[in-house]
C-alpha cells in the first residue's frame, strides 16, 4: 500500500514564525503536492513538485514556498505565518508520468493554527 | 477556469438505501475524474478514478459514471451501510502534463442512519 506520512497532526503557531510541514511518501512516486482545505472553499492547490528539485505554483502559491530535495520528502514552507493561513494542509503523491493517468494519494493531513 | 460543484452539501438516509451523489463541472476538458472519501479530520482515500475515455468504473458496493459532454459524474452506493457515512468529494483532472492537478468539490457529507 501506498503511504503518504505527515509530520503532524496538529500544529500551532505565532503570527511571523516561519513553519516548516513536511510530507514523506514510500512508494518512488514523481509527483507530490501540497493543498489546503477550508471549509466552503474545498481542497485547493498550493504548489505541485514532477521530479526532484522541480516545482510548479497551484492556485494559491502566495506566502508559501516549497523544497524537494529528495524524492521521498516535499516541504511545505510558511515563511511569515498569518492567521489567515490557519487551515488544514494535506500532502499527496501520484506515480506521475506524461501521459498516464494516476491516482493520487493523501496524507493524514496537519491542522495548522496560527495564533 | 474549471469550477466542480456537488449537490446536495448534506445528505442524510436511512440504513440499507441506494443513493446517489452528484458532482458537475464546467470544463469537459479532462483527463480524468476521481472520487474519494474523507472521514471527519482526516486525510482523503480514493475510491474510484475514471478515465476520460471511460464511461464507469465499479468497485464492490460502489459504482461511478462520467458523461463528459454533459459535465457529470454520479457515484452510486449500493445497500448503504453507517460506515458509508463521511464526506464525498469529486475531482477533476488538468495540468500541463496531462493529469496530475485535481481540481475539487466542495464534497457532499452523507449520513446513513442505522
Amino acid at each position: 500500500d501506498v503511504k503518504v506520512t505527515q509530520s503532524s497532526r496538529y500544529l500551532v503557531k505565532r503570527t511571523g514564525e516561519k513553519v516548516f510541514l513536511e510530507c514523506v511518501q514510500d512508494m518512488d512516486h514523481e509527483n507530490m503536492f501540497w493543498y489546503r482545505q477550508d471549509p466552503g472553499l474545498g481542497l485547493r492547490l498550493i504548489y505541485f513538485s514532477y521530479d526532484v528539485k522541480m516545482k510548479e505554483k497551484g492556485d494559491i502559491p502566495e506566502g508559501y514556498s516549497v523544497s524537494r530535495e529528495k524524492k521521498e520528502r516535499f516541504s511545505l514552507i510558511l515563511e511569515s505565518a498569518s492567521t489567515n493561513q490557519t487551515s488544514m494542509y494535506l500532502c499527496a503523491s501520484s506515480l506521475g508520468g506524461s501521459g498516464l493517468i494516476h491516482e493520487q494519494y493523501f496524507g493524514p493531513g496537519t491542522r495548522l493554527t496560527v495564533t | 477556469k474549471q469550477e466542480v460543484t456537488q449537490i446536495p452539501a448534506a445528505l442524510s438516509v436511512p440504513e440499507g438505501e441506494n443513493l446517489v451523489l452528484n458532482c458537475s463541472f464546467t470544463d469537459s476538458a479532462i483527463y480524468n475524474l476521481q472520487w474519494f472519501r474523507q472521514d471527519p479530520g482526516k486525510g482523503l482515500t480514493s475510491l474510484l478514478l475514471i478515465q476520460s475515455s471511460q464511461r464507469e468504473q465499479t468497485s464492490g458496493r460502489l459504482n461511478a459514471s462520467l458523461d463528459k459532454s454533459s459535465g457529470r459524474s454520479t457515484l452510486y452506493i449500493a445497500a448503504s451501510q453507517p460506515g458509508d457515512s463521511a464526506t464525498y468529494l469529486c475531482a477533476v483532472s488538468r495540468g500541463n502534463f496531462g493529469n496530475e492537478k485535481l481540481t475539487f468539490g466542495t464534497g457532499t457529507r452523507l449520513t446513513i442512519i442505522p
